[in-house]
C-alpha cells in the first residue's frame, strides 16, 4: 500500500543553517504530496504541498519539489530560525477516504539561537 | 472564523475503561476526520464522517467507533481501551469535495491509559 518514509530525527541546528529533511514515497500513480509542520502543544498546520511531479511547493522560506523520478519530496530551508523548532510531518492522500491523509513518523527540528 | 476545538485536552482512564473524545468542527465544515498519533509517530487515519455517516475507515477495530451529528460536531468513541490506545487523538474538519491539504486540525486530546 502507500506509505511515506521519512528521515529519522531529531534534527539539531543553530540559527541560520541550511534544513533538508527526506521524504520519500510509494504511491500508485502521482498523488499530491504535502508538508506538515506540529508546533509544541498545538495542532498540525499544513506547511506547504505539491499537486504534480516537478512542482515545487514554498511557504514562509521552506520549499520541497515533487521529483517522481526519485519518488521524493525534500523538505529544505536555506536559512532556518529558533521559531522554526517543530515536529515535521510528510505525507499524501489515503484512498480509505476524501481528504484523509498517510502521514510519515515525523522529524524533530530543534533550532538553537 | 473559529477553528477546530476538541476536549478534553487531556484525560487518564484505566485499561478496560470506554471513553468519549468530542470535536466541533471549523464553521463551515461539514466533514471531521479523526486519528490517533501515538508518542513518537505519525497520526494514522481512524475514520471520517460526513452527514452523520462514515465515510471511510483506516486499519482500526470496531472497538473505534464515532458520530456525526447535525452541526458537523463529532465523537470519537473508544471501548475495552488498552493500553496501546494511550496517544495524541487528533480531529481535523473539511468542506466536502475539498481536495487533501484543506483540513483544520484541532489540538487533540492527550489520552492515558493505565
Amino acid at each position: 500500500g502507500d506509505s511515506v518514509t521519512q528521515m529519522e530525527g531529531p534534527v539539531t541546528l543553530s540559527e541560520e543553517a541550511f534544513l533538508t529533511i527526506n521524504c520519500t514515497y510509494t504511491a500508485t500513480g502521482y498523488p499530491s504530496l504535502f508538508w506538515y509542520v506540529q508546533y509544541p502543544g498545538e495542532g498540525l498546520q499544513l506547511l506547504l504541498k505539491a499537486t504534480k511531479a516537478d512542482d515545487k511547493g514554498s511557504n514562509k522560506g521552506f520549499e520541497a519539489t515533487y521529483r517522481k523520478e526519485t519518488t521524493s519530496f525534500h523538505l529544505e530551508k536555506g536559512s532556518v530560525q529558533v521559531s522554526d523548532s517543530a515536529v515535521y510531518f510528510c505525507a499524501l492522500p489515503t484512498n480509505q477516504a476524501g481528504t484523509a491523509l498517510i502521514f510519515g513518523k515525523g522529524t524533530t527540528l530543534s533550532v538553537s539561537s | 472564523e473559529t477553528g477546530v476545538t476538541q476536549s478534553p485536552t487531556h484525560l487518564i482512564k484505566t485499561r478496560g475503561q470506554q471513553v468519549t473524545l468530542r470535536c466541533s468542527s471549523q464553521s463551515g465544515h461539514n466533514t471531521v476526520s479523526w486519528y490517533q498519533q501515538a508518542l513518537g509517530q505519525g497520526p494514522q487515519f481512524i475514520f471520517q464522517y460526513y452527514r452523520e455517516e462514515e465515510n471511510g475507515r483506516g486499519n482500526f477495530p470496531p472497538r473505534f467507533s464515532g458520530l456525526q451529528f447535525p452541526n458537523y460536531s463529532s465523537e470519537l468513541n473508544v471501548n475495552a481501551l488498552e493500553l496501546d490506545d494511550s496517544a495524541l487523538y487528533l480531529c481535523a474538519s473539511s468542506p466536502r469535495g475539498t481536495a487533501p491539504g484543506i483540513d483544520t486540525f484541532g489540538s487533540g486530546t492527550r489520552l492515558t491509559v493505565v
